[in-house]
Protein backbone atom coordinates (compact mmCIF):
# COMPACT_ATOMS: atom_id res chain seq x y z
CA UNK A 1 0.00 0.00 0.00
CA UNK A 2 1.06 3.71 -0.37
CA UNK A 3 2.74 4.29 2.51
CA UNK A 4 5.52 6.28 3.80
CA UNK A 5 8.04 5.25 6.98
CA UNK A 6 10.66 7.58 8.78
CA UNK A 7 13.54 6.46 10.10
CA UNK A 8 16.73 7.99 11.91
CA UNK A 9 14.94 9.91 14.87
CA UNK A 10 16.78 10.19 18.21
CA UNK A 11 18.56 12.01 21.12
CA UNK A 12 21.34 14.25 19.80
CA UNK A 13 23.25 16.85 21.59
CA UNK A 14 23.10 20.32 20.88
CA UNK A 15 25.05 21.37 17.86
CA UNK A 16 25.59 18.27 16.82
CA UNK A 17 23.97 16.37 13.54
CA UNK A 18 21.56 13.85 12.35
CA UNK A 19 20.44 12.50 9.28
CA UNK A 20 16.28 11.43 8.69
CA UNK A 21 15.28 9.14 6.02
CA UNK A 22 11.49 8.68 4.70
CA UNK A 23 11.09 5.45 2.72
CA UNK A 24 8.37 5.90 0.35
CA UNK A 25 6.66 2.74 -1.13
CA UNK A 26 3.36 1.89 -3.42
CA UNK A 27 3.73 4.73 -5.33
CA UNK A 28 6.06 5.81 -8.16
CA UNK A 29 8.56 8.55 -6.12
CA UNK A 30 9.94 10.45 -8.72
CA UNK A 31 6.67 11.63 -10.02
CA UNK A 32 6.33 13.80 -6.74
CA UNK A 33 7.55 16.79 -4.85
CA UNK A 34 8.31 15.95 -0.86
CA UNK A 35 8.39 17.88 2.57
CA UNK A 36 9.34 17.47 6.09
CA UNK A 37 7.08 18.69 8.13
CA UNK A 38 7.80 19.50 11.95
CA UNK A 39 5.68 19.35 15.69
CA UNK A 40 7.53 20.50 18.54
CA UNK A 41 5.84 18.73 21.74
CA UNK A 42 2.59 20.19 22.39
CA UNK A 43 2.72 23.09 19.29
CA UNK A 44 1.34 23.34 16.04
CA UNK A 45 2.83 21.78 12.75
CA UNK A 46 5.75 23.89 11.15
CA UNK A 47 6.47 23.43 7.46
CA UNK A 48 10.68 22.60 7.18
CA UNK A 49 11.48 21.79 3.62
CA UNK A 50 9.90 20.58 -0.17
CA UNK A 51 12.32 19.47 -2.71
CA UNK A 52 11.02 19.04 -6.38
CA UNK A 53 9.62 15.74 -7.49
CA UNK A 54 13.39 15.68 -9.83
CA UNK A 55 15.38 17.34 -6.87
CA UNK A 56 15.67 20.37 -9.37
CA UNK A 57 14.43 22.87 -6.21
CA UNK A 58 14.43 23.26 -2.68
CA UNK A 59 13.03 25.75 -0.96
CA UNK A 60 13.24 25.80 3.21
CA UNK A 61 11.96 27.55 6.16
CA UNK A 62 14.15 30.09 7.56
CA UNK A 63 14.24 29.15 10.63
CA UNK A 64 16.37 25.84 9.49
CA UNK A 65 17.90 27.37 6.30
CA UNK A 66 21.57 27.00 6.13
CA UNK A 67 21.64 24.14 8.62
CA UNK A 68 19.34 21.68 6.78
CA UNK A 69 19.41 19.79 3.63
CA UNK A 70 16.88 18.22 1.96
CA UNK A 71 17.62 15.63 -0.27
CA UNK A 72 16.26 12.83 -2.44
CA UNK A 73 17.17 9.54 -4.06
CA UNK A 74 14.61 8.64 -6.98
CA UNK A 75 16.62 5.13 -7.30
CA UNK A 76 16.26 4.05 -3.57
CA UNK A 77 12.52 5.84 -3.25
CA UNK A 78 14.07 7.96 -0.33
CA UNK A 79 13.64 11.35 1.32
CA UNK A 80 16.73 12.63 3.28
CA UNK A 81 17.13 15.59 5.68
CA UNK A 82 20.30 16.43 7.01
CA UNK A 83 19.89 18.59 10.25
CA UNK A 84 23.37 20.08 11.12
CA UNK A 85 24.04 22.44 14.01
CA UNK A 86 21.33 21.48 15.76
CA UNK A 87 19.57 23.65 18.80
CA UNK A 88 17.08 22.53 21.56
CA UNK A 89 14.29 24.52 19.29
CA UNK A 90 14.82 21.65 17.01
CA UNK A 91 13.18 18.89 19.10
CA UNK A 92 10.15 17.96 17.58
CA UNK A 93 7.96 14.79 15.81
CA UNK A 94 9.34 14.86 12.03
CA UNK A 95 6.73 13.56 9.51
CA UNK A 96 7.61 13.27 6.04
CA UNK A 97 4.89 14.76 3.67
CA UNK A 98 3.92 13.92 -0.27
CA UNK A 99 2.29 16.63 -2.38
CA UNK A 100 0.04 14.92 -4.13
CA UNK A 101 0.19 17.35 -7.41
CA UNK A 102 1.99 15.53 -9.98
CA UNK A 103 4.30 17.52 -12.96
CA UNK A 104 1.52 16.12 -15.58
CA UNK A 105 -1.00 18.23 -13.19
CA UNK A 106 -3.38 15.45 -12.27
CA UNK A 107 -3.56 14.09 -8.66
CA UNK A 108 -4.33 16.50 -5.05
CA UNK A 109 -2.81 19.90 -4.10
CA UNK A 110 -1.68 19.06 -0.76
CA UNK A 111 -0.26 16.67 1.55
CA UNK A 112 -1.85 13.70 1.06
CA UNK A 113 0.46 11.28 2.28
CA UNK A 114 2.25 11.33 5.71
CA UNK A 115 4.31 9.14 7.61
CA UNK A 116 4.11 8.39 11.02
CA UNK A 117 6.64 10.42 12.01
CA UNK A 118 10.51 10.58 13.70
CA UNK A 119 10.98 12.25 17.06
CA UNK A 120 14.62 14.73 17.25
CA UNK A 121 15.22 15.33 20.79
CA UNK A 122 18.45 18.14 20.85
CA UNK A 123 19.66 17.91 24.17
CA UNK A 124 22.79 17.90 26.58
CA UNK B 1 6.43 34.94 4.11
CA UNK B 2 2.83 34.15 3.84
CA UNK B 3 1.00 34.04 7.24
CA UNK B 4 -1.87 31.92 8.09
CA UNK B 5 -3.65 33.61 11.12
CA UNK B 6 -6.63 30.76 12.18
CA UNK B 7 -9.25 31.12 14.78
CA UNK B 8 -10.17 30.07 17.20
CA UNK B 9 -6.95 28.68 18.62
CA UNK B 10 -9.57 26.54 20.49
CA UNK B 11 -13.47 26.01 20.80
CA UNK B 12 -15.74 23.49 22.82
CA UNK B 13 -18.88 22.13 21.23
CA UNK B 14 -21.11 19.30 21.70
CA UNK B 15 -22.42 16.51 19.15
CA UNK B 16 -24.30 17.87 16.79
CA UNK B 17 -22.96 21.08 16.67
CA UNK B 18 -22.23 23.40 13.69
CA UNK B 19 -18.79 24.51 13.27
CA UNK B 20 -16.60 27.14 11.72
CA UNK B 21 -12.81 27.72 12.06
CA UNK B 22 -11.63 30.39 10.03
CA UNK B 23 -8.01 31.06 8.66
CA UNK B 24 -6.72 33.89 7.24
CA UNK B 25 -3.73 34.71 5.11
CA UNK B 26 -1.63 37.84 5.03
CA UNK B 27 -2.02 38.14 1.24
CA UNK B 28 -4.13 36.85 -1.40
CA UNK B 29 -3.41 32.81 -1.74
CA UNK B 30 -5.90 32.13 -5.31
CA UNK B 31 -7.75 28.65 -3.10
CA UNK B 32 -4.77 27.17 -2.88
CA UNK B 33 -5.77 25.98 1.00
CA UNK B 34 -5.61 22.75 2.38
CA UNK B 35 -7.09 21.81 5.83
CA UNK B 36 -5.61 18.97 7.90
CA UNK B 37 -7.15 16.67 11.41
CA UNK B 38 -4.77 15.71 13.81
CA UNK B 39 -5.39 13.29 16.58
CA UNK B 40 -3.14 13.36 19.83
CA UNK B 41 -0.18 11.13 18.60
CA UNK B 42 -1.09 10.56 14.99
CA UNK B 43 -0.50 12.04 11.52
CA UNK B 44 -2.21 14.59 10.08
CA UNK B 45 -5.06 13.54 7.86
CA UNK B 46 -6.27 15.12 4.64
CA UNK B 47 -9.78 16.62 4.47
CA UNK B 48 -10.01 19.26 1.67
CA UNK B 49 -7.51 21.09 -0.93
CA UNK B 50 -7.91 24.06 -3.26
CA UNK B 51 -9.93 25.34 -0.70
CA UNK B 52 -13.36 23.46 -1.17
CA UNK B 53 -12.47 19.73 -2.69
CA UNK B 54 -13.16 16.97 -0.21
CA UNK B 55 -10.35 14.11 -0.11
CA UNK B 56 -11.60 10.73 -0.88
CA UNK B 57 -13.48 9.13 1.82
CA UNK B 58 -13.29 12.56 3.92
CA UNK B 59 -17.33 12.38 5.47
CA UNK B 60 -19.20 15.08 3.57
CA UNK B 61 -20.09 16.83 6.22
CA UNK B 62 -16.62 18.44 6.15
CA UNK B 63 -17.15 21.49 3.86
CA UNK B 64 -15.03 23.95 2.89
CA UNK B 65 -14.97 27.55 1.31
CA UNK B 66 -13.08 31.21 0.53
CA UNK B 67 -11.38 33.25 -1.34
CA UNK B 68 -8.67 35.50 -1.51
CA UNK B 69 -7.44 35.82 2.02
CA UNK B 70 -10.20 34.33 4.39
CA UNK B 71 -11.32 30.34 4.22
CA UNK B 72 -13.66 28.77 6.06
CA UNK B 73 -13.70 24.96 7.45
CA UNK B 74 -17.32 23.89 8.53
CA UNK B 75 -18.16 20.60 10.27
CA UNK B 76 -22.10 20.75 9.50
CA UNK B 77 -22.56 18.34 12.74
CA UNK B 78 -20.21 17.14 15.03
CA UNK B 79 -19.33 13.66 15.43
CA UNK B 80 -17.67 12.05 18.39
CA UNK B 81 -14.56 11.35 16.15
CA UNK B 82 -14.64 15.24 14.80
CA UNK B 83 -12.91 15.92 18.50
CA UNK B 84 -9.01 16.79 16.92
CA UNK B 85 -6.96 19.68 16.12
CA UNK B 86 -7.46 21.43 12.97
CA UNK B 87 -4.83 22.82 10.49
CA UNK B 88 -4.70 25.09 7.27
CA UNK B 89 -2.16 25.43 5.26
CA UNK B 90 -1.17 27.55 2.10
CA UNK B 91 0.41 26.33 -0.89
CA UNK B 92 0.40 29.08 -3.19
CA UNK B 93 3.85 30.34 -1.94
CA UNK B 94 6.88 27.48 -2.00
CA UNK B 95 7.02 28.54 1.14
CA UNK B 96 4.51 26.52 2.49
CA UNK B 97 3.07 27.93 6.16
CA UNK B 98 0.44 26.11 8.45
CA UNK B 99 -2.12 28.31 10.57
CA UNK B 100 -1.50 27.71 14.33
CA UNK B 101 -4.29 24.82 14.83
CA UNK B 102 -8.08 24.93 16.25
CA UNK B 103 -8.47 22.90 18.69
CA UNK B 104 -12.50 20.86 19.08
CA UNK B 105 -12.95 20.03 22.39
CA UNK B 106 -16.29 18.22 23.63
CA UNK B 107 -18.21 20.83 25.73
Amino acid sequence: QVQLVESGGGVVQPGRSLRLSCAASGFTFSSYGMHWVRQAPGKGLEWVAVIWYDGSNKYYADSVKGRFTISRDNSKNTLYLQMNSLRAEDTAVYYCARFGLQPTGGGKEAFDIWGQGTMVTVSS
Amino acid sequence: DIQMTQSPSSLSASVGDRVTITCRASQGISNSLAWYQQKPGKAPKLLLYAASRLESGVPSRFSGSGSGTDYTLTISSLQPEDFATYYCQQYYSTLFTFGGGTKVEIK
